[in-house]
C-alpha cells in the first residue's frame, strides 16, 4: 500500500479557499485516491474520491496530476464548521478495499 | 441514508477485564473493518472482513484481541484482558466498494 504525506496542520479564514496537498509517490496503477473528513469524537466521513485528472462534487474538488504522485483537495469558501482533520488515503481493491490512514491534516478555520 | 451502528458508545473497564464491541454494518456491505484510533492519530486498521472471512488481521494483537463475523453480517471485537494502552476509540466501517462508511465509534477507557 502506498504511503501518503500531508501537512500536519493548516490555518485558514472563513470564506477562503483551502488547498490540502497529499504526496503518494508509490501509488500503484490500480490505486484510487480518497479523502475523508473527521470531526472530534466522530468517525471519518467520505468527502471525495478520484483516479486521475479532476473530480468535483458538492463539497470539494480533487485535482490529480498526470503522474498521480500527488493530489490536492480543494475546499471552496470554508466556514468555521470545516474545522476538522482531513485524511488522504491511497488504496486498491484486493478482497475489499485496502487503505492506510496517515496522521491527517488538521485544518483550523478562523473567523 | 443507512448508517453503521456500533454499541456501546462508551465503555469504561478495569485493566485485566474483558470487553466486547459490536458493529452492525450497512445492509449488503460485504466488507467490514475494525479500526483503533488513539487520540491525535489517524485510525489504525485492526481487522478487515470480506463477508465472514478475515482478509487482513496483520495489525491485530492476537494474544488479546479477537474478532468475528460469523454470518457475514454483524461483527464483534473482543479484548481480553484489557490493558491501559487499549484506551482509544474503536471504529467500525463497512463498504460495498472503495467508499467506507464509518460508525460513531466506541470510546474505551481502561482504568
Amino acid at each position: 500500500l502506498a504511503k501518503t504525506t500531508q501537512p500536519i496542520s493548516m490555518d485558514s479564514y472563513e470564506g477562503q479557499e483551502v488547498n490540502i496537498t497529499c504526496s503518494h509517490n508509490n501509488i500503484a496503477t490500480n490505486d484510487y485516491i480518497t479523502w475523508y473528513q473527521q470531526f472530534p469524537s466522530q468517525g471519518p466521513r467520505f468527502i471525495i474520491q478520484g483516479y486521475k485528472t479532476k473530480v468535483t462534487n458538492e463539497v470539494a474538488s480533487l485535482f490529480i496530476p498526470a503522474d498521480r504522485k500527488s493530489s490536492t483537495l480543494s475546499l471552496p469558501r470554508v466556514s468555521l464548521s470545516d474545522t476538522a482533520v482531513y485524511y488522504c488515503l491511497v488504496g486498491g481493491y484486493t478482497g475489499g478495499f485496502k487503505t492506510i490512514f496517515g496522521a491527517g491534516t488538521r485544518l483550523f478555520v478562523k473567523a | 441514508e443507512a448508517e453503521v451502528a456500533q454499541s456501546p458508545r462508551y465503555k469504561i473497564t478495569e485493566k485485566s477485564q474483558a470487553v466486547a464491541f459490536w458493529c452492525d454494518p450497512i445492509s449488503g456491505h460485504a466488507t467490514l473493518y475494525w479500526y483503533r484510533q488513539i487520540l491525535g492519530q489517524g485510525p489504525e486498521l485492526l481487522v478487515q472482513f470480506q463477508d465472514e472471512s478475515v482478509v487482513d488481521d496483520s495489525q491485530l494483537p492476537k494474544d488479546r484481541f479477537s474478532a468475528e463475523r460469523l454470518k457475514g453480517v454483524d461483527s464483534t471485537l473482543k479484548i481480553q484482558p484489557a490493558e491501559l494502552g487499549d484506551s482509544a476509540m474503536y471504529l467500525c466501517a463497512s463498504s460495498l466498494d472503495e467508499r467506507q462508511y464509518f460508525g460513531p465509534g466506541t470510546r474505551l477507557t481502561v482504568t
